[in-house]
C-alpha cells in the first residue's frame, strides 16, 4: 500500500496551459505539504496544510493554489504555466515533530 | 542564502572507502533529520536527532547532532553501490516556524 501517492508521475505540458497535481496519504497524517525540487535538487517547500487549514505559504507567485478537500488529499493546481514551474514537484505528509513520508514525485516539464 | 549549507555538494567515492557529510547553519534547530533520496523517488527519512551531542547508529551510518545544535553530520563507514543516493539535512526550530527545511544536499556515487 501506498503511503503518500501522487499522481502524474510524468507530466508534459505547453507554456501557458493549467495543470493540476493530485495528492493522497493513507497514513492518517494531519499535515500535508507541496516542495518543489529544481534542476539542483534543492528541496524547497511551497505550502503546509494542517486539517485543511493552510498554514505555510512560502513565496509562491499566485498561479500555484493548493485545495485542501479533507485531511487526507492536497492537490496543487497551476494556472498559466511558464518555463521555469519546470521542475519535480513532492507531496508528503507528517506527524507533529515525526519525520515526513514523501510521495514519488511529479516531474513536470513545460515547454 | 540558505538556511542549511551541506558539503559536500558531490563526492564520488569507491566501494569500501568511508566518508562524512557535513551540514552546517548558524541557526540553531529544536530537531534535525536525515534523509536519502534515490533516482525517481522521494526522499525517504534515516534518523531524526534532537538533542546537542546526540549520536545515533543505523548500521554503517552514524548520525551526530552538534553540542549547539546548529549543525550535524552523516558518516558512512565501508560505503556500498547500495548508499548511492541524494542525502538531505533538515532542520526544525524557533527560525522556521518549527517547520522542516531542507540542507543543499549531497549527492554521492559509490562506485563498484
Amino acid at each position: 500500500d501506498t503511503a503518500v501517492s501522487q499522481t502524474p508521475k510524468y507530466l508534459v505540458t505547453q507554456m501557458g496551459n493549467d495543470k493540476s497535481i493530485k495528492c493522497e496519504q493513507n497514513l492518517g497524517h494531519d499535515t500535508m505539504y507541496w516542495y518543489k525540487q529544481d534542476s539542483k535538487k534543492f528541496l524547497k517547500i511551497m505550502f503546509s496544510y494542517n486539517n485543511k487549514e493552510l498554514i505555510i505559504n512560502e513565496t509562491v507567485p499566485n498561479r500555484f493554489s493548493p485545495k485542501s478537500p479533507d485531511k487526507a488529499h492536497l492537490n496543487l493546481h497551476i494556472n498559466s504555466l511558464e518555463l521555469g514551474d519546470s521542475a519535480v514537484y513532492f507531496c508528503a505528509s507528517s506527524q507533529p515533530r515525526l519525520g515526513y513520508t514523501f510521495g514519488s514525485g511529479t516531474r513536470l516539464t513545460v515547454v | 542564502t540558505q538556511l542549511l549549507e551541506q558539503s559536500p555538494q558531490f563526492l564520488s567515492i569507491q566501494e569500501g572507502e568511508n566518508l562524512t557529510v557535513y551540514c552546517n547553519s548558524s541557526s540553531v534547530f529544536s530537531s534535525l533529520q536525515w534523509y536519502r533520496q534515490e533516482p525517481g523517488e522521494g526522499p525517504v527519512l534515516l534518523v531524526t536527532v534532537v538533542t546537542g551531542g546526540e549520536v545515533k547508529k543505523l548500521k554503517r551510518l552514524t548520525f551526530q547532532f552538534g553540542d549547539a545544535r546548529k549543525d550535524s553530520s552523516l558518516h558512512i563507514t565501508a560505503a556500498q553501490p547500495g548508499d548511492t543516493g541524494l542525502y538531505l539535512c533538515a532542520g526544525a526550530g524557533p527560525n522556521t516556524g518549527n517547520q522542516f527545511y531542507f540542507g543543499t544536499g549531497t549527492s554521492l556515487t559509490v562506485i563498484p
